[in-house]
């Protein structure tokens, strides 16, 4: 167990429709990243936030959304969806950038998103 | 833009055989990480490698660094069925982003 939590496990959903994924990161870790992965596409970063800001983009669709809380929990936002948009969404939370030379990251379970 | 890659893609081999599997960049990394996937899990943290030339070791996992820190590799010794899964590297290159390689799919037959 990573320390990492998020929710829901599994989502079924239509095209057009909008979802939210949530996320808890390590107890002390600032930082949440969140990961889309796809069959053909591996594990592409998305977003980036530290503690409350934005930090760091990836490819990252205008369709989709984040933002971390003041508790530090992260939601990632996806709209409009479409077939494509089926994959695994991970999200991971790492230590204030700086406390380590490196940038080890943890990962959640991860949400299952299926768009029929 | 930097680019993980992983070598080979697919590797299925009898248990108790050894094996290694290879990532690399044209690029230097700051750091370097492995990560072992199951299906339907996440990605979990094995082993952070930071010095070029740097060897680690866990159990029968020996993680090597570069010297020139362009490239890494993975040896498993004595391969168990409980090895079987995705091996993904990760890159720092820098900054606090992590590059992923696109993955050693590992099948070990019993």
């Amino acid at each position: 167990d990573s320390g990492v939590t998020q929710t829901p496990k599994h989502l079924i959903t239509a095209t057009g429709q909008r979802v939210t994924l949530r996320c808890s990161p390590r107890s002390g870790d600032l930082s949440v990243y969140w990961y889309q992965q796809s069959l053909d596409q591996g594990l592409q970063f998305l977003i980036q936030y530290y503690n409350g800001e934005e930090r760091a983009k990836g490819n990252i669709l205008e369709r989709f959304s984040a933002q971390q809380f003041p508790d530090l929990h992260s939601e990632l936002n996806l709209s409009s969806l479409e077939l494509g948009d089926s994959a695994l969404y991970f999200c991971a939370s790492s230590v204030r950038p700086g406390l380590k030379a490196y940038n080890e990251q943890f990962f959640g379970p991860g949400t299952r998103l299926t768009v029929l | 833009t930097q680019l993980l890659e992983q070598s080979p893609q697919f590797l299925s081999i009898q248990e108790g055989e050894n094996l290694t599997v290879y990532c690399n960049s044209s690029s230097v990394f700051s750091s370097l990480q492995w990560y072992r996937q199951e299906p339907g899990e996440g990605p979990v943290l094995l082993v952070t490698v930071v010095t070029g030339g740097e060897v680690k070791k866990l159990k029968r996992l020996t993680f090597q660094f570069g010297d020139a820190r362009k490239d890494s590799s993975l040896h498993i010794t004595a391969a168990q069925p409980g090895d079987t899964g995705l091996y993904l590297c990760a890159g720092n290159f820098g900054n606090e982003k992590l590059t992923f390689g696109t993955g050693t799919r590992l099948t070990i037959i019993p």
